[in-house]
C-alpha cells in the first residue's frame, strides 16, 4: 500500500526555469510533509517541510505547496540550477503517541537540469 | 546540529555470510534512530526504528535484525546474507519529540554476491 506517491519518476527542466515536483498521499492522518534531496551514493538531505495547518512554505528558491483537499503537495524550485539535479523524495508523517514520528517516503523523482 | 556516521561506506559480502553495519550519532542526546534500505530504483523502505537503548521496532519481516547498545549507537545485523539484502542502507536520527525532520547518514552500499 503506497501511501505516498510520486508518479513522475523523472523530470528534465532547462536551467533558469521553474521545476515543479509533485507528490500525492492517501492517508488523511498525515499532518506534516517533507522534501528531501538525494545525490547518488549519499544520504538524503532535508530541504523543506510544511505542516498541515499551512498551505505554503517558502525557503529561498524552494517553495512547498500543500492542497489538503486534493491530498497533494508540490515542490517548486525557481530558478533551477545545475546543482539541483538529484533525486527528490517526498515524505509524510503523523504525530505518534511516544514522540516517534515515522516518515513514509515516496519513490522519488529524478530531476535533471539541462544547462 | 547532529552528525551521523556510518561505516563501512561500501561492502561486498558473499551469500550466507554475516553482516554488521554500524551507525553512531553526535550532537544530540536520546535521539530516535532509524534504519532504511534503498533498493536499486526504489524508494526508501523503513526497516527498524528505536526510541531508546534496547528498544527496537521492526517494520517488515526480513533477514535482518537491529540493536541499540548505547544511546547514540545503532547496529544492523544479519546472521546469513541473502542476495535480496543488496542495497543502500541508511541510518537516520530524529531529535525525540522536537520535530518531524530526520537527518541521514552517508549510507552503506552493500552488494551480496
Amino acid at each position: 500500500d503506497q501511501q505516498v506517491k510520486q508518479n513522475s519518476p523523472s523530470l528534465s527542466v532547462q536551467e533558469g526555469r521553474i521545476s515543479i515536483l509533485n507528490c500525492d498521499y492517501t492517508n488523511s492522518m498525515f499532518d506534516y510533509f517533507l522534501w528531501y534531496k538525494k545525490y547518488p551514493a549519499e544520504g538524503p538531505t532535508f530541504l523543506i517541510s510544511i505542516s498541515s495547518i499551512k498551505d505554503k512554505n517558502e525557503d529561498g528558491r524552494f517553495t512547498v505547496f500543500l492542497n489538503k483537499s486534493a491530498k497533494h503537495l508540490s515542490l517548486h524550485i525557481v530558478p533551477s540550477q545545475p546543482g539541483d539535479s538529484a533525486v527528490y523524495f517526498c515524505a509524510a508523517s503523523r504525530r505518534a503517541p511516544f514522540g516517534n514520528e515515522k516518515l513514509t517516503f515516496g519513490t522519488g523523482t529524478r530531476l535533471t537540469i539541462i544547462p | 546540529s547532529q552528525t551521523i556516521h556510518q561505516w563501512p561506506a561500501t561492502l561486498v559480502q558473499p551469500v550466507g555470510s554475516p553482516l554488521s553495519l554500524e551507525c553512531t550519532v553526535e550532537g544530540t542526546s536520546n535521539p530516535n534512530l532509524y534504519w532504511y534500505r534503498q533498493a536499486a530504483g526504489r524508494g526508501l523502505q523503513l526497516l527498524f526504528y528505536s526510541v531508546g537503548i534496547g528498544q527496537i521496532s521492526s517494520e517488515v519481516p526480513q533477514n535482518l535484525s537491529a540493536s541499540r547498545p548505547q544511546d547514540r549507537q545503532f547496529i544492523l545485523s544479519s546472521k546469513k546474507l541473502l542476495l535480496s539484502d543488496s542495497g543502500f542502507y541508511l541510518c537516520a536520527c530524529q531529535t525525540s519529540g522536537a520535530s518531524y525532520e530526520q537527518y541521514f547518514g552517508p549510507g552503506t552500499r552493500l552488494t551480496v554476491t
